[in-house]
């Protein structure tokens, strides 16, 4: 079975303190890819990052960075000196390979970012 | 390039009273799913389609039907509406999923009272 957790329901900040967000996955197989979607206030979906399961390395974008380590099943997301703009709902999903396309990425339930001026 | 487009944006509907959620995309893209969005509960898969004609159920189907007649559009029809279905839907179209994740369509806020 697939499954993504993210424990931190809310987090609330100051502007431009450092914040990181949980996500732990399991699954059985071994590829796999992994996602960070931002939902802002506005509502839509707009995707961050993928990862698959063969590249362990760290990205960072800006302010942005994702650190992946298969030997916890994380794949937590940092964010530098945060801004109010980063203010939002940030979803970490999971898919799988099963010897061809997987159709389904699975979500987590979300944390809530709320950065304060 | 419109990307993925839903309508409406904003639904009330009366209990038992039936509706379609539109979806079409304009990316040529195979594979299209609907996802309710509930406070707590992240997104969850509802129905999806791999290509015209094929469709297939996801972890909360009950409730509604899809059909997928062209790689354009993808409708989601309520058959008679419960006050359980009060949820925000998205629509999402990619070329591979499983391997670039989804664009999504902007979402329809759905009240059944």
């Amino acid at each position: 079975a697939q499954k993504v957790t993210q424990a931190q329901t809310e987090i609330s900040v100051v502007e431009k303190e450092d914040v990181t967000l949980d996500c732990v996955y399991e699954t059985r197989d071994t590829t796999y890819y992994l996602f960070w979607y931002k939902q802002p206030p506005s509502g839509e979906l707009v995707f961050l990052i993928r990862r698959n399961s063969f590249d362990e390395q760290n990205e960072i974008s800006g302010r942005y960075s994702w650190n992946f380590q298969k030997s916890t099943s994380s794949f937590n997301f940092t964010i530098t000196a945060s801004q109010v703009v980063d203010s939002a709902v940030y979803f970490c999903a999971l898919s799988s390979y099963y010897g061809g396309a997987t159709n389904k990425l699975i979500f987590g339930t979300g944390t809530l970012l709320a950065v304060q001026p | 390039n419109a990307g993925v487009t839903q309508t409406p944006k904003f639904q009330v509907l009366k209990t038992g009273q039936s509706m379609t959620l539109q979806c079409a995309q304009d990316m040529n893209h195979e594979y299209m799913s609907w996802y309710r969005q509930d406070p707590g509960m992240g997104l969850r898969l509802i129905h999806y389609s791999v290509g015209a004609g094929i469709t297939d159920q996801g972890e909360v189907p009950n409730g509604y039907n899809v059909s997928r007649s062209t790689t354009e559009d993808f409708p989601l029809r309520l058959l008679s509406a419960a006050p359980s279905q009060t949820s925000v839907y998205f629509c999402a179209s990619s070329y591979a999923p499983g391997q670039y994740g989804y664009t999504f369509g902007s979402g329809t806020r759905l009240t059944v009272v």
